[in-house]
């Protein structure tokens, strides 16, 4: 599988925006970029994906390096809710295989 | 729609007993993923079906761990004989087939935390 390199714990103050980058350098050119998060005691939770260009929608802003080998999930407004794993997947085919994430607490 | 639904919820067993974990994913996803989490390993895929076909099973860690999925709203994992190392939380998901390379968006359920004696 694929790896995707992130920190492995980010902290943020509550209202602030979070910037969390990952690396994949090995990343091809059908390879998506897809982020989960993992709130405690759930399920992970899916984020955004993207190929190329920077992706919105209503949780979160992908921006994906013009040479696609690293990106940065931008939560615009972080709240203790978003307090959780997040995790970076670069994947060609069916398989998203999760890494270790990177564990973003809040601050109030 | 309910999400995906999966139980038990918890269970706790011996060592040696058969395990069977369910799994029914949201109506009209055409992937079902079974996953595995501990705190060493992380989150791991063990085996993914499209179309109630089994596609990928390279991650089942041995001939112990067997999954079915016998109609599209449906599937099991089976653990027989369990053994302490197989505690942890697994996690069933479905997706609904997409235009792009690559699954769409991943629905999870809430997990099944094993617990084996």
């Amino acid at each position: 599988d694929a790896k995707t390199t992130q920190p492995n714990s980010m902290e943020s103050n509550e209202e602030e925006p979070v910037h969390l980058p990952c690396n994949h350098s090995t990343i091809s050119g059908t390879d998506y970029i897809h982020w989960y998060r993992q709130l405690p005691s759930q399920g992970p939770e899916y984020v955004i994906h993207g190929l190329t260009s920077n992706v919105n929608n209503r949780m979160a802003s992908l921006a994906i390096a013009e040479d696609r080998k690293s990106s940065t999930l931008i939560l615009h407004r972080a709240t203790l809710r978003d307090a959780a794993v997040y995790y970076c997947i670069q994947t060609g085919n069916n398989r998203l295989a999760f890494g270790k994430g990177n564990q973003v607490v809040v601050i109030p | 729609d309910a999400g995906v639904i999966q139980s038990p919820r918890h269970e706790v067993t011996e060592m040696g007993q058969e395990v069977t974990l369910r799994c029914k994913p949201i109506s009209g996803h055409d992937y079902l993923f079974w996953y595995r989490q501990t705190m060493m390993r992380g989150l791991e895929l063990l085996i993914y079906f499209n179309n109630n076909v089994p596609i990928d099973d390279s991650g089942m860690p041995e001939d112990r761990f067997s999954a079915k999925m016998p109609n599209a709203s449906f599937s099991t994992l089976k653990i027989q004989p369990s053994e302490p190392r197989d505690s942890a939380v697994y996690f069933c998901a479905s997706s609904p087939t997409t235009g792009t390379v690559g699954p769409g968006e991943l629905f999870f359920g809430e997990g099944s935390r094993l617990t084996v004696l």
